[in-house]
């Protein structure tokens, strides 16, 4: 079993809809967790930290669910410059080191 | 301006010849990593480094080597040992512990 899965989409958006997609993770012990952006052909860009409490960053909103080992990215008001592959990472602490574990992604793709 | 800069974008290596590829970061931080992402694939991580002159195997290290000599750089060789080179290599760096990763461009392996 991976330890954060992802289920690759791709999810077909309209322009203007929202879409949410999650991100499954296995170590219980998980501490830290985030959502990337990365454009094709391109390296990943942090896109939003994820905390306990839900967070949210003008039209995207990220939510964690520890009981359920699953952190989730909901995009709002989609733009077409949205699509893109999102990927789910999580950092698991070992005596302080923080070892980052990268899911697969989920492509998004914003249609006019 | 503050970054990570790997070299080169893209380059050509004949099978049987070990190359290097560099890895600077101006962001002061402890931490780097190398990853390989083949196409539609997440990332893979090959070599991490939490301090100067350490540094340890990922989950793909056979074939690859690395160094580090200075907090600021983190090259990785790609030996002729690596069965199948071909890749997008991209090198990350943290403050360390459970804290996000900034990736430079990436560098862009073909065997030819």
């Amino acid at each position: 079993r991976k330890e954060v899965e992802q289920d690759p989409g791709p999810f077909n958006v309209p322009e203007g809809a929202t879409v949410a997609f999650n991100c499954t993770y296995s170590n219980s012990a998980s501490q830290s967790f985030f959502w990337y952006r990365q454009d094709c052909r391109k390296e990943p860009k942090l896109l939003m930290s994820v905390y306990s409490s839900g967070n949210e960053d003008g039209r995207f909103t990220a939510q964690l669910n520890r009981a359920s080992q699953y952190i989730s990215l909901l995009i709002r008001d989609s733009k077409l410059s949205d699509s893109a592959t999102y990927l789910c990472v999580v950092s698991e602490t070992t005596d302080s080191w923080g070892k980052l574990q990268f899911g697969a992604g989920t492509q998004v793709v914003v249609t006019p | 301006d503050g970054g990570i800069t790997q070299s080169p974008k893209y380059l050509f290596r004949k099978e049987g010849q070990n190359v290097t590829l560099s890895c600077e970061q101006n962001l002061n931080h402890d931490a780097m990593y190398w990853y390989r992402q083949d196409p539609g694939q997440g990332l893979r991580l090959i070599y991490y480094s939490q301090i100067v002159n350490d540094f340890q195997k990922g989950d793909i290290a056979e074939g690859y080597s690395v160094s580090r000599e200075k907090k600021e750089s983190f090259p990785l060789t790609v030996t002729s040992a690596q069965k199948n080179p071909t890749a997008f290599y991209l090198c990350a760096s943290s403050r360390g512990g459970p804290t996000e990763a900034f990736f430079g461009q990436g560098t862009r392996l073909t065997v030819v």
